[in-house]
C-alpha cells in the first residue's frame, strides 16, 4: 500500500535555505505535492511535480524528485519567519486519493 | 475566483449526535474529496465524489457518509458521534480529481 514518510521537525535560521525531505512507496504515483499548513488553517497548495519530471522551480521553491529512490524534497530559499508552518508531502496514486506524510514542522529562528 | 468554502467552521456536538458538514468547491470543479485530520492519525482520506457519484472511499466505518449535489457542492454526515471523531475535516476540490486539488479551511469538530 501507499506510505509516505517525513522527518518531524526542522529548525533553520532566517535567511538560510530549508530542505524538507519525503520518501514514498507507490511507484505508480502520478503527482507529488507539497502543502503548507499554518496553525488553525487548512492546507495551502505550495507546489507539485508530475512524476515524469525530476525538478521544478517556482520562485523561492525548488522541488527535486528522485523516482528511482522514491525521494522528494522541497527547498525553500531565503527562509523567512512567515515560512514557519507544517509542510506536508503527498502522493497521488489511484484516482484522486492523496496519501499524506506526517508533516514536517519548520521553525524559523532569528 | 473564490476558493473552496466549508461551513460551519467550528462545531461542538455530544456523543451519539449526528452532524452534517458542507463544502462548496471552486467554480467549475466537479471532484470533491474529504479528509479527516487528527493529531494521532494525521490526514486520512474519507471519500471522493465526482458528478454526484462516490468514486473512491477510504477505510472509515459506515457512520461516515457523504453526497454530492448537481452543482458539485458536497456534504458529509457523521452519525452516532464518538469522542474519536473530534478532528479537523477538510474538503478538497479539483476539475476531475486526477490533478491538483485545492483545500478549504476545514471544519473543526469537537465531540464531548
Amino acid at each position: 500500500g501507499e506510505d509516505v514518510e517525513q522527518s518531524l521537525f526542522l529548525s533553520v535560521r532566517e535567511g538560510d535555505s530549508s530542505v524538507i525531505n519525503c520518501t514514498y512507496t507507490d511507484s505508480s504515483s502520478t503527482y507529488l505535492y507539497w502543502y503548507k499548513q499554518e496553525p488553525g488553517a487548512g492546507l495551502q497548495l505550495l507546489t507539485y511535480i508530475f512524476s515524469n519530471m525530476d525538478m521544478k522551480q517556482d520562485q523561492r521553491l525548488t522541488v527535486l524528485l528522485n523516482k528511482k529512490d522514491k525521494h522528494l524534497s522541497l527547498r525553500i530559499a531565503d527562509t523567512q519567519t512567515g515560512d514557519s508552518a507544517i509542510y506536508f508531502c503527498a502522493e497521488q496514486g489511484t484516482a484522486s486519493k492523496l496519501t499524506f506524510g506526517t508533516g514536517t514542522r519548520l521553525q524559523v529562528t532569528l | 475566483k473564490a476558493g473552496v468554502t466549508q461551513t460551519p467552521r467550528y462545531l461542538i456536538k455530544t456523543r451519539g449526535q449526528q452532524v452534517t458538514l458542507s463544502c462548496s468547491p471552486i467554480s467549475g470543479h466537479r471532484s470533491v474529496s474529504w479528509y479527516q485530520q487528527t493529531p494521532g492519525q494525521g490526514l486520512q482520506f474519507l471519500f471522493e465524489y465526482f458528478s454526484e457519484t462516490q468514486r473512491n472511499k477510504g477505510n472509515f466505518p459506515g457512520r461516515f457518509s457523504g453526497r454530492q449535489f448537481s452543482n458539485s457542492r458536497s456534504e458529509m454526515n457523521v452519525s452516532t458521534l464518538e469522542l474519536g471523531d473530534s478532528a479537523l475535516y477538510l474538503c478538497a476540490s479539483g476539475w476531475t480529481g486526477s490533478e491538483t486539488q485545492y483545500f478549504g479551511p476545514g471544519t473543526r469538530l469537537l465531540v464531548l
